[in-house]
C-alpha cells in the first residue's frame, strides 16, 4: 500500500486561506467516505481535525474544512493564524481493511 | 477523560525486540479499535496496524506484517506492540491512538521513544 500523495509544504499569510491536497486511489481515498486530517505540532502527539471528509470533532475551529472529489481529499484552512502552523496528514481506510497516511505537509504561515 | 498512557522510552540492541504498552482510561476500552502509528525521525506518519480490543482481531501494514504483533490485555484495558528484529531504522516515536466514532483516531497516546542501536 503505497502513502497518499500530499504536496510537501504550502504557505500563506495570516488572515489568508490554504488548501492542502491529498491524492490517493479508488481502494482508498476514492472508494470510501473514511478521510481524515491530522495536525501535528513537533513534540507533540497529531490531533484529528476532520474526519469522515468533512467533519469536525468537537472542539475544532470552523476554520478547517475537508472535502473529496474523486480520489482527491482536501483539507481547508480559512482565517489563518500563526498557531495553524505545523505538519499536516491525511489519512484513509483503505480496501484491505487497514489505514494509509500520506507523506504530511509542512505548513508555513509567513 | 479519556486518555491513553504509553510506557516509557525505551533503548535496545538491533536484532532484539521492544514491547510497547498503552493504558486507555476514561471509556469502555473494548468498543474502539486501537491503531499503532509511528513516526522515524524526519519522516511522515506511518501506520502500523490495528486491534479491536473486543475480540483481538487484528490487521498490519503489509511493511510491518511479519515483526509486529499488537495485543491486548481486556481486564487491564491496555494494549501492546511488540515489534521483533529491530534494526536502526526503527528508531522512532511510536503512538497508540484510539478510534472515535469512525476510523480518525480521536484520542492518541503520549508516544514512546525507541532508540535501536548496535
Amino acid at each position: 500500500q503505497s502513502a497518499l500523495t500530499q504536496p510537501a509544504s504550502v504557505s500563506g499569510s495570516p488572515g489568508q486561506s490554504i488548501t492542502i491536497s491529498c491524492t490517493g486511489t479508488s481502494s482508498d481515498v476514492g472508494g470510501y467516505t473514511y478521510v481524515s486530517w491530522y495536525q501535528h505540532h513537533p513534540g507533540k502527539a497529531p490531533k484529528l481535525m476532520i474526519y469522515d471528509v468533512s467533519d469536525r470533532p468537537s472542539g475544532v475551529s470552523n476554520r478547517f474544512s475537508g472535502s473529496k472529489s474523486g480520489n482527491t481529499a482536501s483539507l481547508s484552512i480559512s482565517g489563518l493564524q500563526a498557531e495553524d502552523e505545523a505538519d499536516y496528514y491525511c489519512s484513509s481506510y483503505t480496501s484491505s481493511n487497514k489505514v494509509v497516511f500520506g507523506g504530511g505537509t509542512k505548513l508555513t504561515v509567513l | 477523560q479519556m486518555q491513553l498512557v504509553q510506557s516509557g522510552a525505551e533503548v535496545k540492541k538491533t536484532g532484539s525486540s521492544v514491547k510497547v504498552s498503552c493504558k486507555a482510561s476514561g471509556y469502555t476500552f473494548t468498543y474502539r479499535y486501537l491503531h499503532w502509528v509511528r513516526q522515524a525521525p524526519g519522516q511522515a506518519l506511518e501506520w502500523m496496524g490495528w486491534i479491536t480490543p473486543f475480540n483481538g482481531n487484528t490487521n498490519y501494514a503489509q511493511k510491518f506484517q511479519d515483526r509486529v504483533t499488537i495485543t491486548r490485555d481486556r481486564s487491564m484495558s491496555t494494549a501492546y506492540m511488540e515489534l521483533s528484529s529491530l534494526r536502526s531504522d526503527d528508531t522512532g516515536m511510536y503512538y497508540c491512538a484510539r478510534s472515535g466514532s469512525s476510523y480518525g483516531m480521536a484520542v492518541w497516546g503520549q508516544g514512546t521513544t525507541v532508540t535501536v542501536s548496535s
